[in-house]
Parts: structure tokens; sequence; C-alpha cells
């Protein structure tokens, strides 16, 4: 059973570009989170999606950022016009449909975005 | 808002030694308290889960326990072996009284270091 897959691992952009990060949830999984770690600082909540819904998207930036987890496929954080400021590692995590189950997370490996 | 703290940025202690990790929160008492490990260049990865009505948890060598009075959780490493050396975060459920089920709030961690 694999994993919480992320991808790309690395990415580098400049400055004005768009950056997507894409989640693919652990098999079983409904309920996907983004949390986002500066260096020096924790782990920080941004969203949290079912499929097709946002559930919580109170630690999103209003502007330039946007979530979504489709039907089918992966879940995609957007960062549109990105800043050196967004440079961060991206981390998504599952927790499968059940009440109970869904407090523990399963973190992937994280993407690693450099805005140049 | 709630203040996560965890106890000092780095713990150095000697092989077979046992760790003492600190959590303290400031305000609402989460449902429950969970502690991570993170690795460098890695995701977190879920260690144990306690409830506020539970006192204690054990799994193997680590030692979870909660006090909701202090607000504290104190997370032990028994026998502590250089393979230990990572950090770890703390994470509450819950911030405010209107707190939904999903998001986490973590603290910064706390490094350890177990030498030979």
């Amino acid at each position: 059973n694999a994993g919480v897959m992320q991808n790309p691992r690395h990415l580098v952009r400049r400055r004005g570009q768009e950056a997507r990060l894409r989640c693919s949830p652990m098999k079983g999984h409904s309920h996907v989170y983004w949390y986002r770690q500066l260096p020096e600082e924790g782990l920080k909540f941004m969203v949290y999606l079912q499929k097709e819904n946002i559930i919580d998207e109170s630690g999103m930036p209003k502007e330039r950022f946007s979530a979504e987890f489709p039907k089918e496929g992966p879940s995609i954080l957007r960062i549109q016009q990105v800043v050196r400021g967004d440079s961060a590692a991206y981390f998504c995590a599952s927790s499968p449909p059940n009440r109970a189950s869904q407090e523990t997370q399963y973190f992937g490996p994280g993407t690693r975005l450099l805005v140049l | 808002s709630q203040k996560i703290e965890q106890n000092s940025e780095a713990l150095n202690i000697q092989e077979g030694k046992t760790a003492t990790l600190t959590c303290n929160y400031t305000n609402y008492s989460p449902a429950y308290l969970q502690w991570y490990r993170q690795d460098p260049g890695r995701g977190p990865v879920f260690l144990l889960l306690i409830r506020e009505n539970e006192k204690e948890k054990r799994k193997e060598r680590l030692k979870v326990t909660f006090d909701t009075t202090l607000k504290q959780s104190l997370f032990h490493i028994t026998a502590s072996q250089p393979a230990d050396s990572a950090t770890y975060l703390c994470a509450l459920d819950r911030a405010d009284r209107g707190s939904t089920l999903g998001r986490l709030y973590f603290g910064r961690g706390t490094q350890l270091t177990v030498w030979p």
C-alpha cells in the first residue's frame, strides 16, 4: 500500500510564474490536507479538502492560492504569480473517511518550492 | 489564539539515556494531542496519539503523558539510540472553540540528537 505521494519533490520557479503541486492520498483515503513549512518555522495548516469539496480553507492566503481535489485524480495546490516569500516546503497529508480514523494524518514527502 | 510551545529547539543526550520533550499549549484544551517525528527532507511520521481523558500512552520505547490542568504533554524516549535523532513535533487538533475536526496545529518542534 503506497503512502501519500507528492510531485514534484523539488520545484523552481521565477517570480510571477505559476506553481502546481500535486498530491495523491493513500489508497482508501478521501480527506486531504495541505500544510506549509517555512524555514525555521513549524507546519502551518492551509486547507482541508474532501473529494470535490473544500471543507476548511481558513489557512489559505486570500490571493494567488487555490486548491482542489477532483473526483478523479490527485489534489492540486496552485500558486499563481509566485513571490520569493512562497519559497517553502509544502506537505500534503491524508486520512481515511471514517471520523475516528481522521485524527491521524499521513504525510507525504513534501514539495520544496524555490522561487528565484 | 492558541500558542504551542516545545521545549528548547535542540536537545542533546547520550545513547541509552531517556529523552524527555515538552509540549505546552496556552488556551483551549485539545480533544487529542499527537506526536510526530520528522527527519531532514522528509514529511512528518505519526508516532502516538493521546486523548484528553487519557493520562498516559505507551508504544515500545515511547511514552506520552497528557496533563490538561498543566496544559502540557511530555514525550519520553527510553533507552535512546542514535537512530532516534530527528525533530519531534507536537500537534493539537483544536485551537479555539470553533475548530472542527481536520486541521492540526503544530509546534515548531524539538531537534533531538542522540550521541554514542
